[in-house]
């Protein structure tokens, strides 16, 4: 199976920052990444495809870069609403993998 | 919009069977690959496995031996079935829509929390 290493495992930010989220593949996954985020209580919720390709109707402040086995998820001036987990996954190779999350919170 | 909403026991015990069904609306289900994750109280996400309309499937090697998904196209939904259950199978289950881009996981139900416990 491919892991997934997300760092940090939390981080706390004031409402405004710039948050980066880093996920690292185990092993070349090509741009095959997803970015995922659970609020408390809820399903996951697709923001980014394709290592950077933006879902329909989420927001731009979000983004996401990388490729190979190394990943980037930002998101730009952080809002209340952005309290969160945040997970990356890998679609390069069945099985599907997950990170194990960053988890957001506001300082 | 797509729907999907998991249903079955909320309660397990252990060695038993665990069944889940999830039903889909907005969508026929003859499209597309229907997953089913779970996830461990305070925990990450883990895929147990998907299937196609045409009744084809791939499991998560950690569970293949346990799990069988299965499909009714003519009430469009899907079910879940996991065998011989332990605590550690306690978790919330979502079903989840996946694609039109293979690997990636687009809507999702609400989830369920199942619990394994005598």
């Amino acid at each position: 199976d491919i892991q997934m290493t997300q760092s940090p495992s939390s981080l706390s930010a004031s409402v405004g920052d710039r948050v980066t989220i880093t996920c690292q593949a185990s092993q070349d996954i090509n741009n095959y990444l997803n970015w995922y985020q659970q609020r408390p209580g809820m399903a996951p919720r697709l923001l980014i495809y394709d290592a950077s390709t933006l879902q329909r109707g989420v927001p731009s402040r979000f983004s996401g870069s990388g490729s190979g086995t190394a990943f980037t998820f930002t998101i730009n001036s952080l809002q209340a609403e952005d309290i969160a987990t945040y997970y990356c996954q890998q679609y390069d190779k069945l099985p599907l993998t997950f990170g194990g999350g960053t988890k957001v919170e506001i300082k | 919009q797509v729907q999907l909403q998991e249903s079955g026991p909320g309660l397990v015990i252990p060695s038993e069977t665990l069944s889940l069904t999830c039903l889909v609306s907005g969508d026929s289900i003859t499209s597309y690959f229907w997953n089913w994750i779970r996830q461990p109280p305070g925990k990450g996400l883990e895929w147990i496995g998907y299937i196609h309309s045409d009744g084809s499937t791939k499991y998560n090697p950690s569970l293949e031996s346990r799990v069988t998904i299965s499909v009714d196209t003519s009430k469009n939904q899907f079910s879940l079935k996991l065998r011989s259950v332990t605590a550690a199978d306690t978790a919330v289950y979502f079903c989840a829509r996946e694609g039109p881009i293979f690997g990636v996981v687009t809507d999702w139900g609400q989830g369920t929390l199942v619990t394994v416990s005598s």
